[in-house]
């Protein structure tokens, strides 16, 4: 069974620009969950997807959006990017939602 | 709002020497997950606790769950290099949503050979 898949893995932007970040979940697995990771602040949970719905939210301005398709497919932006969004981003999926997490190697976005 | 501490933040051991890691919640947990993350790596399910008091042994690793589910801990016997990498708990106290999930900002174990 494959795995979580996220692209891009790098990518460089300036300050303003928008981001699209992609996320493959396992195959079958409907919640998806998007965590932003940093040395000082550790792993930060941004929001969870179950079923095309966003079921959870954590807290972070509204320059960060997500959405979920129907085959589980998710994305997140940021747009306005600051330098303090510079972070590995993680993709989870899980089964039900509850749970094992699975991860994915993360999209590393560095922003100049 | 629900914090999970995890102490201590670093720890250097020589091959061959135990490791423990400590997770503690200022309220009380639904259940407890433990993660390890290789350098360079993404985070990598070990187990999940559920049960007040509840232990759980994985080849060299104990992991514990406290009787009022407000602390673990994760024990490593004989410490390897392969045991190198980051080590988080993420407690839920509803469960229900991953959204729920708190991580605890981990303890980072180097092994020297």
């Amino acid at each position: 069974k494959a795995g979580v898949t996220q692209t891009p893995r790098y990518l460089i932007k300036t300050r303003g620009q928008q981001v699209t970040l992609s996320c493959s979940p396992i195959s079958g697995h409907r919640s998806v969950s998007w965590y932003q990771q940093t040395p000082g602040q550790g792993l930060q949970f941004l929001f969870e997807y179950f079923s095309e719905t966003q079921r959870n939210k954590g807290n972070f301005p509204g320059r960060f959006s997500g959405r979920q398709f129907s085959n589980s497919r998710s994305e997140m932006n940021v747009s306005t990017l600051e330098l303090g969004d510079s972070a590995l981003y993680l993709c989870a999926s899980s089964p039900r939602g509850t749970g094992e997490l699975f991860f994915g190697e993360g999209s590393r976005l560095t922003v100049l | 709002g629900q914090q999970v501490m995890q102490i201590p933040q670093y720890q250097h051991v020589q091959e061959g020497e135990d490791f423990t890691t400590y997770c503690n919640s200022s309220t009380t947990l639904s259940n407890i997950q433990w993660y390890k993350q290789r350098p360079g790596g993404h985070p990598v399910f070990l187990i999940q606790l559920v049960k007040s008091g509840e232990v759980k042994k994985q080849k060299r690793l104990t992991f514990q769950f406290g009787e009022a589910k407000k602390n673990s801990s994760l024990h490593i016997t004989a410490t390897q290099t392969t045991d190198v990498g980051t080590y988080f708990c993420a407690g839920s106290r509803y469960g229900g949503s991953q959204g729920n999930l708190i991580f605890g900002k981990g303890t980072k174990l180097s092994v020297k050979p």
